[in-house]
């Protein structure tokens, strides 16, 4: 069935470092790529997209990479700060069907 | 824009009672899915909603059911409440999936115990 994995499950960063998390999904109809930042006692947050005819998206200290050919995708978060510190969800879907989700990235940063 | 809400945000009930949870979609959007999440398996798909009818459906038993009123709010309903149905249950909402707008905008989630 349709499968999405997530890596690293933890991650520790130093304030100012980068943080690069991995996904791989399983089925090559996916067009759709959103990541989402939980915060602890928090509604998971969109923090940036990418769709299957691009290779790539920025918005700030955030990028996304795809790659369709080996079916995966990153997240790069550049100049981490303290309040990057969540758990990022990656997910997969084709169009609006079902939102397939990754098992989390728990991100620390330390000051 | 008001944000996804979900009504109630705490539920405590006992195995064997149903349940209903409500979710009310962003002004304007049309499709309303639901999600569980645990921490031992994370965000899992319930169902999806668009103009009153089920459009999607995720592997979870016919105990779990929804449904969808004409002015997009979402409701779903969980009966013979089981231990293992504890999990903070989120609806999420998108405008409308035939005009390429999938991005899904998440409620802050109803935290259902059963004990």
């Amino acid at each position: 069935g349709e499968n999405v994995e997530q890596h690293p499950s933890t991650l520790s960063v130093q304030e100012g470092d980068s943080a690069v998390i991995k996904c791989t999904y399983s089925d090559s109809a996916s067009n759709y790529f959103p990541w989402y930042k939980q915060e602890l006692g928090k509604r998971p947050q969109l923090i940036i997209d990418i769709r299957s005819n691009v290779g790539e998206k920025k918005d700030q200290r955030i990028a996304v990479t795809l790659n369709k050919t080996a079916k995966h995708f990153s997240l790069h978060i550049t100049e981490t700060q303290p309040e990057d510190s969540a758990v990022y969800f990656c997910a997969a879907s084709y169009n609006t069907d079902k939102l397939i989700f990754g098992t989390g990235t728990r991100l620390q940063v330390f000051p | 824009k008001a944000g996804v809400t979900q009504t109630p945000r705490y539920l405590i009930k006992t195995r064997g009672q149903q349940v209903t949870l409500s979710c009310s979609p962003i002004s304007g959007h049309r499709s309303v899915s639901w999600y569980q999440q645990t921490p031992g398996q994370g965000l899992q798909f319930l169902f999806e909603y668009f103009s009153e009818t089920q459009r999607n459906k995720g592997n979870f038993p016919g105990r779990f059911s929804g449904r969808q009123f004409s002015n997009s709010r979402s409701e779903m309903n969980v009966s013979t409440l089981e231990l293992g149905d504890s999990a903070l249950y989120l609806c999420a909402s998108s405008l409308d999936g035939g005009l390429g707008a999938y991005e899904q905008y998440f409620g802050p989630g109803t935290r259902l115990t059963v004990t």
